[in-house]
């Protein structure tokens, strides 16, 4: 069974800080990255998404891919109280389906 | 833009009672939509996804069946609610790309 897995938390840093929060996968065929946060009893907001292996930046987000680890992370910069969350990892398996991780709990505290 | 909704926001249903959640997309055409769970505490479950008007792939067999009877809208329905029923529904749409938007959910409490 294809899985995705994240360490479920929390995860608790200083304002100003790095987070990074990291997701493993189990299908090495996978082509397709994303992460999604999601605050508490809202719906889950893509914030990134990355395709080929490295790094992707967008504002205070880095996602970093590694296929042959198959493994994908997500730095936040300068972390925010805004930012506690929890954040969901998502691999495409097939062309319209996404496998989701159960999420990592992000708490930054002033 | 696109703009996606869901409706009702909140519901409370007693067991084997039906449900009818409606999911709409709005500025797009031909989207592909789906259906997901997500249960207290556990990750998202895909239920139901949809690449056209009346194309319905079910993921996991269950009391639940789902319907798309246009092209922006997308139904989930049963017609007798369990308890194990309760959870967050949430509607999402994909175009071009493969990264899905999903829209504000249907809290449901089936007690």
């Amino acid at each position: 069974q294809k899985e995705v897995e994240q360490n479920s938390g929390p995860l608790s840093v200083p304002e100003g800080a790095i987070a990074s929060l990291n997701c493993t996968y189990s299908d090495r065929g996978s082509q397709s990255f994303f992460w999604y946060r999601q605050y508490s009893g809202k719906s889950p907001e893509l914030i990134m998404f990355i395709y080929s292996n490295g790094d992707k930046e967008d504002g205070r987000f880095t996602a970093q891919l590694n296929k042959a680890s198959q493994y994908v992370s997500l730095l936040i910069r300068d972390s925010q109280p805004s930012d506690s969350a929890t954040y969901l990892c998502a691999v495409n398996i097939v062309a319209d389906k996404l496998i989701f991780g159960t999420g990592t709990r992000l708490q930054v505290f002033p | 833009s696109q703009t996606i909704h869901q409706w009702p926001a909140t519901l409370v249903q007693p067991v084997g009672s039906p449900l009818s959640l409606e999911c709409t997309v709005e500025g797009t055409s031909n989207p592909n939509l789906y259906w997901y769970r997500q249960a207290a505490g556990r990750g998202l479950q895909l239920l139901f996804y949809s690449v056209g008007i009346g194309q319905i792939s079910s993921e996991v067999p269950q009391n639940l069946s789902a319907s798309r009877p246009q092209d922006r809208q997308f139904i989930l329905s049963s017609k007798k609610l369990l308890l194990s029923d309760s959870g967050f529904y949430l509607c999402a749409w994909r175009r071009a790309g493969l990264e899905q938007y999903f829209g504000p959910g249907t809290r449901l409490t089936v007690t």
